[in-house]
């Protein structure tokens, strides 16, 4: 079993569709991030979540929202979404010290390839 | 200018082969060092921590050069198996500095 779940693996949707991504990490973590992999960008940071808080929103569009309702689960709620928007969203978890500090290395989930139409 | 940079590739290598990487980073007050590796349709995966002296893991090298602002991977004796896309990753200063992540050098072991 893996150590950061996501599903679902793939999800095609349409523009005026809702739907949600889901995350659920069984490392003991106490942090746990949204990433967006586009085709040659790198990976861009989304959300961080520190003891369920939110401490990052990485000036991410209102259509992308996030909720974390404890520490070993992470939902990417989705809603109007663009066609730019297709790509690989990669939850992951790590442990961070006090003060928040993130010195751990991050785990990653296998990702949801998303696909707008 | 991009905050971590490296060549993207792709590194086009026989078996056998040793094969160097290196990443450059722009904010100086940098602090953690990674390499990440990331198969074709995969998660990124920890390769390993890059310490200021140096360290070693097997056929992997990583160095850090503080003073030019670049990081270095070195594969040697090149497996099939090594073909990936590997990330180099920068965490930015401070305690709750966050990771920045490299485009990727993708790497093609060839038979």
């Amino acid at each position: 079993e893996t150590g950061v779940t996501q599903t679902p693996r793939h999800l095609v949707m349409g523009m005026t569709n809702k739907k949600s991504l889901k995350c659920e990490q069984h490392l003991g973590h106490n942090a746990m991030y949204w990433y967006k992999q586009s085709a040659k960008k790198p990976l861009e940071l989304m959300f961080v979540y520190n003891f369920k808080e939110q401490t990052e929103n990485n000036s991410v569009p209102s259509r992308f929202s996030p909720e974390c309702p404890n520490s070993s689960h992470l939902f990417l709620h989705l809603h109007t979404l663009q066609p730019e928007d297709s790509a690989l969203y990669l939850c992951a978890s790590s442990q961070a010290g006090q003060g928040g500090s993130y010195n751990s290395p991050l785990h990653f989930g296998n990702g949801t390839r998303l696909t707008v139409t | 200018r991009k905050e971590v940079e490296q060549d993207p590739g792709p590194f086009n290598v026989p078996e056998g082969a040793t094969v160097a990487f290196n990443c450059t980073y722009s904010n100086s007050a940098s602090q953690s060092f990674f390499w990440y590796r990331q198969d074709c349709r995969k998660e990124p995966k920890l390769l390993m921590s890059v310490y200021s002296s140096g360290n070693e893991d097997g056929r992997f090298t990583a160095q850090l050069n503080r003073a030019s602002q670049y990081i270095s991977l070195l594969i040697r004796d090149s497996k099939l198996s090594d073909s990936a896309t590997y990330l180099c990753v920068v965490k930015r200063s401070g305690n709750t500095g966050k990771l920045i992540f490299g485009q990727g050098t993708t790497l093609q072991v060839k038979p």
